[in-house]
């Protein structure tokens, strides 16, 4: 049981628009920044969003992060079939700790 | 470019102790910008963090597994290293360094390509 909560998996067709929703609570995402990760088959995570709504240098403006309370979006538009991936959320706990969410399969149908 | 390398045994005993190593290079595991971490990741399933270390050898752990872990640094080498004690088939994961952007509560910014450890007799 993952601190942060993921549905398990989205899907979208090539072009649209996708959300994916990670919800927590204020020891977490209420009171820290969220990050997004992207995991490829096979691959490591790769950092694609940080404090909230950052992108790390090379990430595409396709990819897009907000927060509100206890809860964060990563948006995706302009779907492509090189986005199928796991995408898991993080954060900080006052736990003290690094906490994710159990991660969403993106389908591109 | 900052590359990181997991090293180590890819198969470990019940009970024994599983040891990794993590190689940096194009970078200084010695700057007090940054701390390194572990995490991990069972076959087909989500990512837990282990813990975290700052060049001052300052530690934070996962609260589930702070009994049985141990991360350190050897600076002459520019490595970190994860140690795990009493391992059990529930530890078998694919295991990844990672540096964090900043402070122990930033994100990991730049991973390793992970290191299968399978624990089994």
């Amino acid at each position: 049981q993952s601190v942060l909560t993921q549905p398990p998996s989205v899907s979208a067709a090539p072009g649209q628009k996708v959300t994916i929703s990670c919800s927590g609570n204020t020891s977490n995402i209420g009171n820290n920044f969220v990050s997004w990760y992207q995991q490829l088959p096979g691959t490591a995570p790769k950092l694609l969003i940080y404090e909230n709504n950052k992108r790390p240098s090379g990430i595409p403006d396709r990819f897009s992060g907000s927060k509100s309370g206890t809860s964060a979006t990563l948006g995706i538009t302009g779907l492509q079939t090189g986005d199928e991936a796991d995408y898991y959320c993080g954060t900080w706990d006052s736990s003290p700790t690094v906490v994710f969410g159990g991660g969403t399969k993106l389908t591109v149908l | 470019q900052l590359q990181l390398q997991e090293s180590g045994p890819g198969l470990v005993k019940p009970s024994e102790t599983l040891s990794l190593t993590c190689s940096v290079s194009g970078g200084s595991i010695s700057s007090s910008f940054y701390y390194w971490g572990w995490i991990r990741q069972p076959p087909g399933k989500g990512l837990e963090w282990i813990g975290s270390i700052y060049y001052s050898g300052n530690t934070y752990y996962n609260a589930s597994l702070k009994s049985r872990v141990t991360i350190s640094l050897d600076t002459s080498k520019n490595q970190f290293s994860l140690r795990l004690s009493s391992v059990t088939a529930a530890d078998t994961a694919i295991y990844y360094c990672a540096r964090h952007l900043r402070l122990v509560s930033t994100p990991l910014d730049h991973w390793g390509q992970g290191a299968l450890v399978t624990v089994s007799s």
